[in-house]
């Protein structure tokens, strides 16, 4: 079946380090993959997507391929600020319209 | 802007009641959907629905039910609270077809004692 498989967390990291964030994932066919950002106190927010292989998707600074021989969309950010501390949950979308979430990775960034 | 809002940021209820939370999107959406969100599970469907009165089961509907009267409205129902529904839920919506960016409200959190 398909699952969405990312690193346990909390991560913790100070100002200015580089972030990475890994998910992998296991479907049938070729799924759109997103990530998903929920701050403190909120709904989640996409943050970016990409629907095919080699696909980079990137927003605020936040960069992911979609790696389709490693069956990966790891997330990654040159320089975390502190307003980055968040969840952020890697998702597949299925040919239905339903998406399938990991179970989410807290990120804490230290000033 | 786009904008899912939820009846109620917290809730307490007791175990055997009935609750009702409530989600409403201004966007016109056809398709909304029920969540749930767990430590360690991230989030799981319940329900959806891609149009008034039509409902489809998610990945884990049981002990819920849902009802959508208005296009712009839809509820989650506990028919009968337990403990193990305490949780995060959270509301989504879509406009039609499966490629739809899916946009969440705030969540309601639940504690059922």
């Amino acid at each position: 079946g398909n699952s969405v498989t990312q690193m346990e967390g909390p991560v913790t990291l100070s100002e200015e380090a580089f972030l990475t964030i890994n998910c992998t994932y296991t479907a049938t066919g070729y799924p759109s993959l997103f990530w998903y950002v929920q701050y403190p106190g909120e709904g989640l927010q996409l943050l970016l997507k990409a629907t095919k292989a080699d696909d980079k998707g990137s927003n605020k600074g936040f960069e992911a391929t979609y790696r389709k021989e490693t069956t990966s969309f790891h997330l990654e950010k040159g320089s975390v600020q502190v307003s980055d501390s968040a969840v952020y949950f890697c998702a597949l979308r299925r040919n239905t319209g339903k998406l399938i979430f990991g179970q989410g990775t807290t990120l804490q960034v230290k000033p | 802007d786009v904008k899912v809002t939820q009846s109620s940021r917290y809730l307490v209820k007791r175990t055997g009641e009935k609750v009702f939370l409530e989600c409403v999107q201004d966007m016109d959406h056809e398709n909304m959907f029920w969540y749930r969100q767990d430590p360690g599970l991230g989030l799981r469907l319940i329900y959806f629905s891609y149009d008034v009165k039509m409902k489809e089961k998610g990945d884990i509907p049981e002990g819920y039910s849902v009802s959508r009267e208005k296009k712009e409205r839809f509820s989650l129902i506990l028919e009968s609270a337990s403990t193990n529904q305490t949780s995060m839920y959270l509301c989504a919506s879509s406009l039609e077809g499966y490629q739809e960016t899916q946009y969440f409200g705030p969540g309601t959190r639940l504690l059922v004692l």
